[in-house]
């Protein structure tokens, strides 16, 4: 089946532009996850969704990042006026259900901030 | 919390010949997870195997086994009979019950698999 997908690929912009990301989870995944990939390092947790729910936003960095999502369907991560520092790969995953299960990655975006 | 270490930024080994990538872990809760991930050159993150913290037994799948010491708090991943294609970074990771069981991931390890 189809796995997670996420729009755009790249995406290159100048700073204090806001910038939209995008989400398709696997049908039926419940649970679904965003982490930032900084050039060389491991992965950030942002938030996470259970349905269109977001219990815990610990993770994101500022008030520029927000993110939603429409029932147990698309997520979107927004970033307002960007700084050169959010310039990183975005990752979206999903899971069936919140525990423990793997969670299944998508392309990620690719942002970066001139 | 938990946490997760990987001490091996770098690791070489020739093709057909086993090696081991290091993890060590610290949480407090008392039932965990823990994964690993691989991450070739493309940037997709693709998941290998699975250990819960209460299975009896290691768990492996095809060339890929995980050295499970629950004293020790070790989650060693094991490749077996390496391929070129094996060339990548490898990740660990643990569930964060706090987080809707988000992963806390280590830094990484860049495996390169030699002719």
């Amino acid at each position: 089946g189809a796995g997670v997908s996420q729009s755009p690929s790249n995406k290159v912009t100048e700073k204090g532009k806001d910038v939209e990301l995008r989400c398709d989870p696997i049908s039926g995944h419940t649970a679904l996850y965003w982490y930032r990939q900084r050039l060389g390092q491991g992965l950030e947790f942002l938030i996470y969704f259970q349905g269109n729910s977001a219990p815990d936003k610990s993770g994101l960095p500022s008030d520029r990042f927000s993110a939603e999502r429409t029932g147990e369907s698309v997520s979107t991560l927004t970033i307002q006026r960007t700084q050169q520092e959010d310039s990183a790969v975005y990752l979206c995953a999903s899971r069936q259900r919140s525990g423990q299960l793997p969670q299944y990655f998508g392309p990620g975006t690719r942002l970066l901030v001139l | 919390a938990q946490k997760i270490t990987q001490t091996q930024p770098g690791m070489f080994v020739q093709e057909k010949e086993a090696v081991t990538l290091d993890c060590t872990y610290d949480t407090s809760d008392p039932s965990y997870g823990l994964f690993w991930y691989k991450q070739p050159s493309s940037g997709e993150m693709i998941f290998l195997i699975y250990q819960g913290s209460y299975d009896q037994q290691n768990a492996t799948e095809g060339r890929y086994s995980l050295n499970f010491q629950k004293a020790r708090k070790s989650a060693n991943l094991v490749i077996s009979a390496s391929q070129l294609g094996d060339s990548a970074m490898y990740f660990c990771a643990i569930l964060n019950s706090n987080s809707g069981y988000a992963l806390n991931f280590g830094k990484g390890t860049s495996l390169l698999v030699t002719p």
